[in-house]
């Protein structure tokens, strides 16, 4: 069965560094979303992604946020300077169908982030 | 105020017992979608069931939606070790207005069954 891929599995970067994270959707999804999960805490929507460009961002995607398809496979997420509180599991999501949202989002293994 | 809230936020049974868990939510939904989550793993789509749809049935899994109590229960049969795991209810608004295939998460209910 398909998977969604997310590429490193740990993550540990300094304080004020730039970190890139990267997903592999399923080959035939248009619709792409990043979560994350502060340990002990819920599943928190990031931002969501449709036809290169947001369609979609909570108030934690700030300007430090960015998302790009750099080609027809991966998926990024990239902070500009990681703060302490960015320290968190990140998972990529991928749907068939948007908009209506009747079909299930398909989520990676995630990537665990941790801050110095 | 908080979108998917699950009770009981822990569970412990034995295998072959059902486990039922609750989630409530405080805003109109499209559909509402549970998933589980087995450690250190990724999020596992189980069921998704409709705002017009009051039951659904997948293999051992009973979704229920009752949306004048805006609230929604996932029922396990005969559970197995393998079951253990959290569970999370998600909802979807709708498109439109502020979401667009936004999923808003419950705490989430962590489910030991015991072999």
């Amino acid at each position: 069965e398909p998977e969604v891929t997310q590429t490193p599995s740990h993550q540990v970067t300094q304080m004020g560094q730039e970190v890139i994270l990267r997903c592999v959707p399923i080959s035939n999804h248009l619709y792409f979303y990043w979560y994350r999960q502060i340990l002990g805490q819920k599943v928190e929507f990031l931002v969501s992604f449709y036809n290169n460009e947001i369609s979609e961002k909570s108030e934690i995607f700030d300007d430090q946020f960015s998302v790009e398809r750099p080609d027809g496979s991966n998926f990024t997420l990239k902070i500009r300077s990681t703060k302490l509180e960015d320290s968190a599991m990140y998972f990529c999501a991928s749907s068939e169908v948007y908009g209506i949202g009747n079909q299930p989002q398909h989520f990676g293994d995630g990537t665990r982030l941790s801050i110095l | 105020s908080q979108q998917g809230e699950e009770d009981p936020q822990a569970l412990s049974i034995q295998e072959g017992e059902n486990a039922t868990m609750n989630c409530s939510y405080k805003t109109s939904i499209n559909n509402l979608q549970w998933y589980r989550q087995n450690s250190g793993r990724g999020l596992v789509h189980l069921i998704l069931i409709r705002s017009n749809e009051r039951e659904k049935h997948s293999g051992r899994l009973r979704v229920t939606l009752d949306t004048s109590k805006k609230s929604s229960s996932l029922l396990i049969t005969a559970s197995r070790a393998a079951d253990t795991a959290s569970y999370f209810c998600a909802t979807y608004l709708g498109p439109g207005g502020t979401s667009y295939g936004k999923l808003t998460f419950g705490q989430g209910t962590i489910l030991t069954v015991h072999p």
